[in-house]
C-alpha cells in the first residue's frame, strides 16, 4: 500500500538558518510527489511538485526538492528561513490509479526562532 | 492558481443533524475530491468524484457521507447523521485532467459536531 513518512514532527531552525524536512514515501510505480504547506487556520498551498525529470525541483517561496529514487525519499529544503515560513508542511504521494488521489504523511510543524 | 471557494467557513451542528458542505470552483475543472483533517492529524483522503459519479472512496467514506454536482457548479459533500468524530477540518480539492495535474485545495470548512 502507498505510504508517506515524515519522520520529525516539530522541528526549530532560527532565521536564516538552512532547512531539510525529510520525506520518505513507499510506492510501487513512479511516484507522482508534492509538498504543501498550511498555515494555522489555512488551506493548503502548493509548494511544489515532482512527475518526472529533473529529480532537483524548485517551488515557490524558495524552497526545492530533490527526489532520490534509492532512498524513496522526497526532501524538502530551503537554504534561509524566513519567519514568515512558519506552518506546518506535508509531504504527499499522488497514487497513479483512476483517481489520483493524494496520501499525505503526517506534517512535520515549522517553528522559527528570532 | 486555480480558485476555489468553500462554504461555509465553519459550521457547529448537534450530533445526529445533517450538514452539506459546499465548494465552488471558479474555473472548469474534471475531478473533484474532499479530504478531512482532523484536529491535530494528518489530511485524508476520503472520496474522488468525475464524470458525475464517484470514482473512489475510501472507508472512512460510509453510508452517511455522499457527494453530488446538483448544479453542475457546486460539489457538495453531504454528511447525514453527524457523529462526535465527524469533526474535523474538510478540504475540496480540484484536479483539471491528466494524471499529472496539480490538486488545487480550498481554504476548507471546520465542522464542529457537539
Amino acid at each position: 500500500a502507498q505510504s508517506v513518512t515524515q519522520p520529525d514532527i516539530h522541528i526549530t531552525v532560527s532565521e536564516g538558518a538552512s532547512l531539510e524536512l525529510r520525506c520518505n514515501y513507499s510506492y510501487g510505480a513512479t511516484p507522482y510527489l508534492f509538498w504543501y504547506v498550511q498555515s494555522p487556520g489555512q488551506g493548503l498551498q502548493l509548494l511544489l511538485k515532482y512527475f518526472s525529470g529533473d529529480t532537483l525541483v524548485q517551488g515557490i517561496k524558495g524552497f526545492e526538492a530533490e527526489f532520490k529514487r534509492s532512498q524513496s525519499s522526497f526532501n524538502l529544503r530551503k537554504p534561509s528561513v524566513h519567519w514568515s515560513d512558519a506552518a506546518e508542511y506535508f509531504c504527499a504521494v499522488g497514487a497513479g490509479d483512476s483517481s489520483y488521489k493524494l496520501i499525505f504523511g503526517s506534517g512535520t510543524r515549522l517553528l522559527v526562532r528570532p | 492558481e486555480p480558485e476555489v471557494t468553500q462554504t461555509p467557513s465553519h459550521q457547529v451542528t448537534q450530533m445526529g443533524q445533517e450538514v452539506i458542505l459546499r465548494c465552488v470552483p471558479i474555473s472548469n475543472h474534471l475531478y473533484f475530491y474532499w479530504y478531512r483533517q482532523i484536529l491535530g492529524q494528518k489530511v485524508e483522503f476520503l472520496v474522488s468524484f468525475y464524470n458525475n459519479e464517484i470514482s473512489e472512496k475510501s472507508e472512512i467514506f460510509d453510508d452517511q457521507f455522499s457527494v453530488e454536482r446538483p448544479d453542475g457548479s457546486n460539489f457538495t459533500l453531504k454528511i447525514r447523521s453527524t457523529k462526535l468524530e465527524d469533526s474535523a477540518m474538510y478540504f475540496c480539492a480540484l484536479r483539471q485532467g491528466t494524471s499529472t495535474d496539480t490538486q488545487y485545495f480550498g481554504p476548507g470548512t471546520r465542522l464542529t459536531v457537539l
